[in-house]
């Protein structure tokens, strides 16, 4: 299996601007994950999916944040604008349906976020 | 609200030694996995280690073993045999099973290996 895989691995942008980071989860894995890391703040839990039905959303920051599921392999977390204090290293994980498996997230690359 | 602590920011280690990690967790559940996730450079999260709670026998994968003290909320890590590919943070991880599979991090520690 190829793993998450998360895209652009890098992204550099300008304050105001669109960002969309892309997520596609390990084939047969039921739940989602969109993690944020910062120096300051660590690994915070922004949302999750399961079955594509968001679940917790209560770590997403603000309305300028937002993240869809529109089918089992794919997923979307958008910020709209984008400010400086947005930039942070963001992951995306899958794992089983929860009460399934051995609970273990498995974590994609990363997708590393710069607001100049 | 279940929390994470590691209190170490940073430990060293030389070539071929042992470290211990520590970490604490606070929850009022009583089902729940703990895991240590290793960060290199790459920034890329590998797992290293899973107990489940309801487990008495510390889990172990080859030279990473595990201290789990449950009534003392307790999980530390030891990395015997220290080798240079070691380095990394190291993220303390909880997941409560009533939750569904999210995971509450500690703060992380560095990891540094002396040759």
């Amino acid at each position: 299996d190829a793993g998450v895989i998360q895209s652009p691995r890098h992204e550099v942008t300008e304050m105001g601007q669109e960002v969309t980071l892309r997520c596609k989860p390990i084939s047969g894995h039921n739940s989602l994950f969109w993690y944020r890391q910062t120096m300051m703040r660590g690994l915070e839990l922004l949302i999750y999916f399961n079955n594509n039905v968001p679940i917790d959303d209560s770590g997403m920051p603000e309305d300028r944040f937002s993240a869809k599921m529109p089918n089992a392999s794919f997923s979307t977390l958008k910020i709209q604008p984008s400010e400086p204090r947005d930039s942070a290293v963001y992951f995306c994980a899958s794992s089983q349906t929860p009460g399934m498996g051995t609970g273990e997230l498995f974590f994609g690359e990363g997708s590393r976020l710069t607001v100049l | 609200a279940q929390t994470v602590t590691q209190s170490q920011p940073e430990m060293s280690v030389q070539e071929a030694e042992t470290v211990t990690l520590s970490c604490t967790y606070d929850t009022s559940e009583s089902d729940y996995y703990l895991f240590w996730y290793k960060q290199p450079p790459s920034r890329q999260m590998i797992l290293v280690i899973r107990q489940e709670a309801y487990k008495q026998q510390n889990a172990t994968e080859n030279r990473f073993s595990v201290n789990f003290q449950k009534a003392a909320k307790s999980f530390s890590l030891k990395i015997s045999d220290s080798q240079l590919g070691d380095a990394a943070m190291y993220f303390c991880a909880m997941m409560l099973k009533a939750a569904g599979n999210k995971l509450t991090f500690g703060g992380g520690t560095r990891v540094l290996v002396k040759p």
